[in-house]
């Protein structure tokens, strides 16, 4: 089984503040996928990275994939009370068999105004 | 709206009860998925289905039955549960398998068990 480790569990900043995400494991990915999922909602993915080293940017959120393909982050940039949420990583393995995804537990993100 | 709608949004059943999770996609998708999330745990998966076959199933307790009469619906069927059933259900769908797949998710079924 190839175990995603996100970090920290819970982070709770003020409007304005940056933060990152971290997602971290043992094992080579062959992707990973950032999902944010809302109070009553499912998950919504947000950005996949394929390449190692790779570094993709949506508006204030910036993802970065590890030069190993083991680790990835998430850092935002003057968080918003939008951005709250669960933030999970997802990864699939490069042996992985039809359609799976190793999902991380998730970092639990507050914005305060 | 994602696209994958799932009902109901909240059930509450007891230990004898049988009951039925349904998830409908409505992006033209081949795959299915049932998850199970829990507070503070990563995402379960449980059942994967490409074309109405199952491909995957990560060693769930036969009192959940997954039923995939096309590929645009999904099934959990529920009997004789247990109070660490009570959880969180995801049903996703995506085009295709593969390391890039990307899954759309439903809002999920709050499930509590007495």
């Amino acid at each position: 089984t190839q175990l995603l480790e996100q970090s920290p569990q819970f982070l709770s900043i003020q409007e304005g503040e940056n933060l990152t995400v971290y997602c971290n494991s043992s094992s080579v990915f062959s992707s990973l996928q950032w999902y944010r999922q809302e109070p009553g909602e499912g998950p919504v993915l947000l950005v996949t990275v394929v390449t190692g080293g790779e570094v993709k940017k949506l508006k204030r959120l910036t993802f970065q994939f590890g030069d190993a393909r083991k680790d990835s982050s998430l850092h935002i940039t003057a968080a918003q009370p939008g951005d709250t949420g669960l933030y999970l990583c997802a990864g699939a393995g490069t042996t992985d068999s039809w359609g799976k995804l190793q999902f991380g537990a998730g970092t639990q993100v507050v914005v305060t105004p | 709206e994602t696209g994958v709608t799932q009902t109901p949004r909240h059930l509450v059943m007891g230990m004898t009860n049988k009951k039925s999770l349904k998830c409908e996609q409505h992006l033209g998708h081949n795959a299915m998925y049932w998850y199970k999330q829990s507070a503070k745990k990563p995402l379960e998966l449980m059942f994967v289905y490409s074309l109405e076959e199952r491909v995957e199933n990560n060693s769930v307790p036969s009192r959940f039955s997954p039923e995939c009469p096309n590929s645009s619906h999904l099934f959990l069927h529920l009997h004789t549960l247990q109070p660490e059933d009570s959880a969180l259900y995801l049903c996703a769908s995506s085009q295709d398998g593969g390391p890039k797949n990307i899954q759309y998710f439903g809002a999920g079924t709050r499930l509590s068990v007495l």
